[in-house]
């Protein structure tokens, strides 16, 4: 069972470049959501979906699209990156209810340059 | 406005010795969840406890035990008895029952170093 897989797991952009961060999840669960990870400031949310073609931003969206064609599946784009988008960036998914726990992935480390 | 603060950044102790991690929050809603998770040098997220707003009833599972108090609106977790294996980056996190969607809200983290 693997749970949330998140592809790559390392990545280098130069200023400007786009690319897509892949989340997978193979749990059958409705919600997913895309965090960012800085040094001191916990884990803030970028956008998240509660059910499939459904997407919602969250705290930190500037940036960022995302797309959630498929269950499983949680795009999140960068169109043009920018060094301030250098982080740790994390899916993760759920069952709906407020007392379910967030299952995550194993973090993807993203470097603009 | 929903907010979890955990106040330390770091703690560094020696392996045995007894470790608390604070938790403070804020929420004005009356039914939300909080939760503990651990982050090891390898990087993954993992989902320690919960605890829903109503249940004040303090909670141990083996050298863990956490103490929830509304008053105070705090969720702190001890650990008891450290090992070098209990370093990791621990965060606290609150799942507020008015928001759409399920979103945490996370605190800073608090870094633990175990030494032996």
């Amino acid at each position: 069972n693997a749970g949330v897989t998140q592809t790559p797991k390392f990545r280098v952009l130069k200023t400007g470049q786009s690319m897509t961060l892949l989340c997978a999840q193979d749990m059958n669960h409705e919600y997913m959501y895309w965090y960012r990870q800085d040094p001191g400031m916990g884990l803030r949310l970028i956008h998240y979906s509660v059910g499939e073609g459904t997407t919602a931003k969250g705290e930190v969206p500037d940036g960022y699209n995302v797309s959630r064609l498929k269950k499983q599946n949680f795009l999140l784009g960068l169109e043009s990156a920018a060094p301030s988008q250098t982080s740790v960036y994390f899916c993760a998914s759920s069952y709906p209810g407020i007392d379910t726990e967030a299952f995550f992935g194993q973090g993807t480390r993203l470097t603009v340059v | 406005a929903q907010k979890v603060t955990q106040a330390q950044t770091e703690i560094s102790v020696v392996e045995k010795e007894d470790v608390t991690l604070d938790c403070v929050y804020e929420t004005r809603d009356t039914t939300y969840y909080l939760f503990w998770y651990k982050q090891p040098p390898s990087g993954e997220l993992v989902f320690l406890i919960r605890r829903n707003s109503f249940d004040e009833q303090n909670e141990i599972s083996g050298r863990y035990s956490w103490n929830f108090q509304k008053s105070t609106s705090s969720f702190n977790f001890t650990i008891t008895a450290s090992q070098v294996v209990d370093s990791a980056v621990y965060f606290c996190a609150l799942s507020p029952g008015m928001e759409y969607g399920n979103k945490l809200v996370f605190g800073a983290g608090t870094i633990l170093r175990v030494k032996s």
